[in-house]
């Protein structure tokens, strides 16, 4: 596609639900990002993919929080038995990241998932 | 650990004056360097980018940052800020390639730009 896309744009749960958001990169692009932004603050790593590989799950909070890229394109980020504290703002990125150097590692981010844990 | 700090919360300046946001980072080598803006509503755009080369980079929107090793800063900056520059601007930090933190960004906390007329 043109740019990143997410789905949805905002997502009211009560606590205890699970829920799923959903990430659509750039076409071309092999590395997928996601991070957490809480309010306030600047978005904060959660983990990646290189295509369906996930390298690096260093910044997932918990075992509640999981993410998948099956096919190398399209990417979930799953969030169980949600908590008031996971309230946030969920970016996904992408970018070319086949060949080492700056213009493959320029990441390009979507317009975010707002979730709100009542 | 690669860390970014952007000491200044928030800056208010009039229309067309010139703007300066700092950030200094902290990184075992020489890092990847990007300012991203956020508007209202409205997701994360690059700015501007830092790799190698030319210290002094030019980015979208008539702004510019210049990479001074030595001070460990990469600070942006406009010579004359638009009403439409309000928003929250965010300095990042990324590495290079290698390892399993293969491009992961880390970002300050964010400096809001208020504009007055």
């Amino acid at each position: 596609g043109a740019g990143v896309s997410q789905s949805p744009r905002y997502k009211v749960t009560k606590r205890g639900q699970d829920v799923t958001l959903r990430c659509d990169p750039i076409s071309s692009h092999a590395t997928l990002y996601w991070y957490q932004q809480a309010l306030g603050q600047g978005p904060e790593f959660l983990t990646y993919f290189n295509y369906e590989a996930q390298p690096d799950k260093s910044g997932l909070p918990s075992d509640r929080f999981s993410a998948e890229r099956p096919e190398g394109s399209i990417s979930t980020l799953t969030i169980q038995r949600t908590e008031q504290r996971d309230s946030a703002m969920y970016r996904c990125a992408s970018s070319l990241g086949r060949l080492a150097g700056g213009l493959a590692q320029t990441q390009y981010f979507g317009p975010g998932t707002r979730l709100l844990v009542l | 650990a690669q860390s970014v700090t952007q000491p200044d919360i928030h800056i208010t300046v009039s229309e067309g004056a010139s703007l300066e946001l700092r950030c200094n980072y902290s990184y075992g080598a020489t890092p990847y360097l990007f300012w991203y803006v956020q508007s209202p509503g409205q997701g994360l755009q690059l700015l501007l980018k830092y790799f190698s080369g030319d210290t002094l980079v030019q980015g979208i929107k008539g702004f510019e940052a210049e990479f001074k090793r030595s001070q460990s800063s990469f600070n942006l900056r406009k010579p004359s800020v638009h009403w439409s520059d309000a928003a929250e601007y965010f300095c990042a930090v990324g590495g290079r390639a290698g390892g399993t933190s293969y491009g992961k960004l880390t970002f300050g906390q964010g400096t809001i730009l208020t504009v007055h007329p």
